[in-house]
């Protein structure tokens, strides 16, 4: 299975300030239809994942542009230019190339 | 507004069976793909299996195959999932998805299985 590693899985932030979180993956994600399928997900206490960021970089509609997503390979990484209060929450990401699609474990994000 | 409404979760017992159901609403379920997806407490999420609108197209996780069955009604808009031969490990909130590979445009509520004796 591809093997999705998140990291850190504990991010402190202070308010306004940015944040990153990185996503390695064991496998290259280049589908054979020349996209790479890595998306991140933001889950919320108490609620539903709700997807941010698909195909890498394409932020889903509703979205706040603070939220970024770059990388390609096996390298990705999930940037908050600046942390709000709504923010908090675990934030996913996830590869849709290899079945079976997996998730990373999971980056904790609170606010100090 | 889309939304996806999950049903059918519950306390089982081992060896027992389950069927949940998801209904669509905002948007039609025979325009694409639709999946199920888990979350065991306190845990990471798993894909589970996904399925194509005509439903020659599905694929499951090691984890639940030939035990979990997907399935759809494109005429009732809705997904289903039969799950035969439950284990604890199974105990999770399952989630119906909108998509696939591209990890899905929505996502429902959830419903929580729980298996045990």
């Amino acid at each position: 299975d591809g093997v999705i590693t998140q990291s850190p899985l504990s991010l402190p932030v202070t308010l306004g300030q940015p944040a990153s979180i990185s996503c390695r993956s064991s496998q290259g994600l280049v589908y054979s239809d020349g996209n790479t399928y890595l998306n991140w997900f933001q889950q919320r206490p108490g609620q539903s994942p709700r997807r941010l960021i698909y195909k890498v970089s394409n932020r889903d509609s509703g979205v706040p542009d603070r939220f970024s997503g770059s990388g390609s390979g096996t390298d990705f990484t999930l940037k908050i230019s600046r942390v709000e209060a709504e923010d908090v929450g675990i934030y996913y990401c996830m590869q849709g190339t290899h079945w079976p699609w997996t998730f990373g474990q999971g980056t904790r994000v609170e606010i100090k | 507004q889309r939304q996806l409404v999950e049903s059918g979760g519950g306390l089982v017992k081992p060896g027992g069976s389950l069927r949940l159901s998801c209904v669509a609403s905002g948007f039609t379920i025979s325009e694409g793909y639709m999946s199920w997806i888990r979350q065991a407490p306190g845990k990471g999420l798993e894909w589970l299996s996904y399925i194509s609108s005509s439903s020659s197209d599905t694929n499951y996780a090691d984890s639940v195959k030939g035990r979990f069955t997907i399935s759809r009604d494109n005429t009732k808009n809705s997904l289903y999932l039969q799950m035969n031969s439950l284990r604890a490990e199974d105990t999770a909130v399952y989630y119906c998805v909108r998509g696939t590979r591209d990890g899905g445009s929505v996502w429902g509520q959830g419903t929580t299985v729980t298996v045990s004796s």
